[in-house]
């Protein structure tokens, strides 16, 4: 089955701008989580979204945000950009069902902030 | 709160010589504990992982970790490595019954010829 897609792979922005991220997860996983990497910082938790709802959020400032659709795509969105935002930022997901423990990764979206 | 401290950011090794990363973590309830590899250019995948029952796991690549509850730590060993191990190691953590898996700062694992 097809992997967690995250669309674009690659984008350039410039401070002050907006910018949305997509995350169409593995066919059945309804959890997606988002994460920001940046080096020496390690993946740091942005938030959790299940049946459309935030379930979990990290300590991030309210430019950024999320959501979730009905057919468990999600999307992150950050405002105002500045350049400390320039980072990976990974979609993971999973199923519910219990015992799933395990996060499926997309390859991630790399946003440069200029 | 849970967190995990990966102890060294930069491991280098020649190759066929063993590794050890290392990983402790806080938590005050019980946990689930992994262990993802991030090739360059690439999202991270699942190592091994540490449910419950016996505290030493096997997982792909010839890497294997150790749970040690009364340390809290949960060490990744492989007895030899090869050039293509080169690559970062995450350490996480997940509560039973949780949604928000924490991952460490990551170890950069180089692999000398």
């Amino acid at each position: 089955k097809a992997g967690v897609t995250q669309t674009p792979r690659y984008l350039i922005k410039t401070r002050g701008q907006q910018v949305t991220l997509s995350c169409s997860p593995i066919s059945g996983h309804r959890s997606v989580s988002w994460y920001q990497q940046t080096p020496g910082q390690g993946l740091q938790f942005l938030f959790e979204y299940f049946s459309e709802t935030q379930r979990n959020k990290g300590n991030f400032p309210g430019r950024f945000s999320g959501r979730q659709f009905s057919n468990s795509r999600s999307e992150m969105n950050v405002s105002t950009l500045e350049l400390g935002d320039s980072a990976l930022y990974l979609c993971a997901t999973r199923t519910e069902t219990p015992g799933a423990n395990v996060l499926t990764f997309g390859a991630g979206s790399r946003l440069t902030v200029l | 709160a849970q967190s995990v401290t990966q102890l060294d950011s930069q491991v280098p090794v020649f190759e066929e010589a063993p590794v050890e990363l290392r990983c402790n973590y806080s938590s005050s309830v019980s946990v689930y504990l992994f262990w993802y590899v991030q090739y360059p250019n690439q999202g991270l995948q699942l190592l091994l992982k540490y449910l419950s029952g016996s505290t030493l796991v096997k997982g792909i690549n010839g890497f294997e970790a150790e749970f040690n509850k009364s340390q809290t730590s949960f060490h990744l060993r492989k007895p030899s490595v090869h050039i293509s191990d080169t690559a970062e190691y995450f350490c996480a953590v997940l509560n039973t019954g949780g949604f928000k898996t924490i991952f460490g700062a990551g170890t950069r694992l180089f692999v000398k010829a």
